[in-house]
């Protein structure tokens, strides 16, 4: 069984970096294929995806956002962090990691996203 | 990048109704195409993959066809629990995107 579950701060301030840990159960990220990805949602608005990384390292960013992101894993602790430097209040979202569907780049289980909110 | 694009931004209807949702992409994207529910306050659920491959544990009334550009979701018989956000994602490129969501109401 696949899970998947986000953590990090609810709460940061305007230019600070934000941390958050993709913690994974039911596949290892060692294995052939497997890729893990970070979607946001800001409140009432559509989903937006920002990263992604693959079993052997390879990652991907939106280029929107690829200047602020870092995607790193540690595949000892089936864990996957991302990193976004100079937050601003636009992105106050719920952020998403989602494991990705074999060789598809789309995501078939999600973790239950984490709020966080960007504000002085 | 591809621009997904979804009709209608949102729909109203009735339990047992059969309603359609569409999809198109800015340019073709082969049949690349996921769709996705979204019910408040919880993750995504995929439903449909490659278009018109629909995800193990997914309900049969569920389905999707299209390629290239134009892709549509149908409903065949909606039941209460189906009320919801659906969205569709290309996997053709990068960078992956979304469409901007259809809300499925009860009329």
């Amino acid at each position: 069984q696949i899970t998947l579950k986000e953590s990090g701060p609810t709460l940061v301030k305007p230019t600070q970096t934000l941390t958050l840990t993709c913690t994974f159960s039911g596949f290892s990220l060692s294995t052939s294929g497997v890729g893990v990805g970070w979607i946001r949602q800001p409140p009432g608005k559509a989903l937006e995806w920002l990263a992604l990384i693959y079993w052997d390292d390879d990652k991907r960013y939106s280029p929107s956002l690829k200047s602020r992101l870092t995607i790193t894993k540690d595949t000892s602790k089936n864990q996957v962090v991302l990193t976004m430097t100079n937050m601003d209040p636009v992105d106050t979202a719920t952020y998403y990691c989602a494991h990705r569907r074999t060789a598809m780049a789309l995501f078939d289980y999600w973790g239950q996203g984490t709020l966080v909110t960007v504000s002085s | 990048d591809i621009q997904m694009t979804q009709s209608p931004s949102s729909v109203s209807a009735s339990v047992g109704d059969r309603v359609t949702i569409t999809c198109r992409a800015s340019q073709g994207i082969s049949s690349w195409l996921a769709w996705y529910q979204q019910k408040p306050g919880k993750a995504p659920k995929l439903l449909i993959y490659a278009a018109s491959s629909l995800q193990s544990g997914v309900p049969s009334r569920f389905s999707g066809s299209g390629s290239g550009t134009d892709f549509t979701l149908t409903i065949s018989s909606l039941q209460p629990e189906d009320f919801a956000t659906y969205y569709c994602q290309q996997a053709n490129s990068f960078p992956l995107t979304f469409g901007q969501g259809t809300r499925l109401e009860i009329k």
